[in-house]
């Protein structure tokens, strides 16, 4: 079966430090793994995807994901934290293994919080 | 502004009561799904259409039902609420039922059953 986990609830970081949000997954077949952000009493809004191609992802309001086959991650970071980037963020992976319809399988999330 | 409309964006409601959320979406998009989100457990699929006419299943279906009359629509109907439905629901879309395409959410419903 196809799964995503975040092992942390949240992450701090201080405002212009780098910032790294971390999943693992696991999926049979190819792996089609999405970050969404959620920010307070708003829907999920997605912010990059990897299909396939470069390991190195790049999205919305200056994020990037890598790619690791061999470590089955999927970690978004950013270069230089700010203080709008609190909210809430999940990775998400696209299961492939039911021909009835590809359901998204999300995360628990993970709460970024950056300090000024 | 093109997107999902969700309603309503707040609800109290009792138990054993009858409740439908409504979602609407004018991006002509085949695919929707409804979630639900509760702290600590991320999102989880209730129920999902594929395309107009279609719909299927997901993690937690039990309790309750949807339709898709057309590709505009995908209500969720709780038939007899109870407290353990208490939530906050989000209706999704996507341009295609395939896998490579990401979602696009509604701003959600909260519902409180007592």
């Amino acid at each position: 079966a196809q799964s995503v986990a975040q092992p942390e609830d949240q992450v701090n970081v201080a405002e212009g430090n780098p910032l790294t949000v971390k999943c693992t997954y696991s999926v049979s077949g190819n792996p089609y793994l999405f970050w969404y952000v959620q920010y307070p009493n708003r829907g999920l809004q997605f912010l990059l995807k990897y299909i396939t191609g470069d390991n190195l992802v790049k999205g919305s309001y200056g994020f990037e994901a890598e790619f690791n086959k061999s470590q089955t991650s999927f970690h978004l970071k950013k270069p230089s934290a700010l203080v709008s980037d609190s909210a809430l963020y999940f990775c998400a992976v696209r299961d492939t293994s039911n021909t009835g319809g590809f359901k998204t399988i999300f995360g628990a999330g993970t709460r970024l919080f950056v300090k000024a | 502004i093109a997107g999902i409309t969700q309603a309503p964006t707040s609800q109290i409601l009792a138990a054993g009561r009858r409740m439908t959320l409504r979602c609407t979406q004018d991006m002509r998009h085949n695919a929707m799904y409804w979630y639900r989100q509760d702290l600590g457990l991320g999102l989880r699929l209730i129920h999902y259409s594929n395309t107009a006419g279609t719909t299927g299943k997901g993690e937690v279906p039990d309790g309750y039902s949807v339709s898709r009359a057309n590709t505009d629509d995908f209500p969720l109907t709780l038939a007899s609420a109870v407290p353990s439905q208490t939530s906050v629901y989000f209706c999704a879309s996507s341009p295609t039922s395939v896998a490579t395409g990401e979602l696009f959410f509604g701003e959600g419903s909260r519902l409180t059953v007592l």
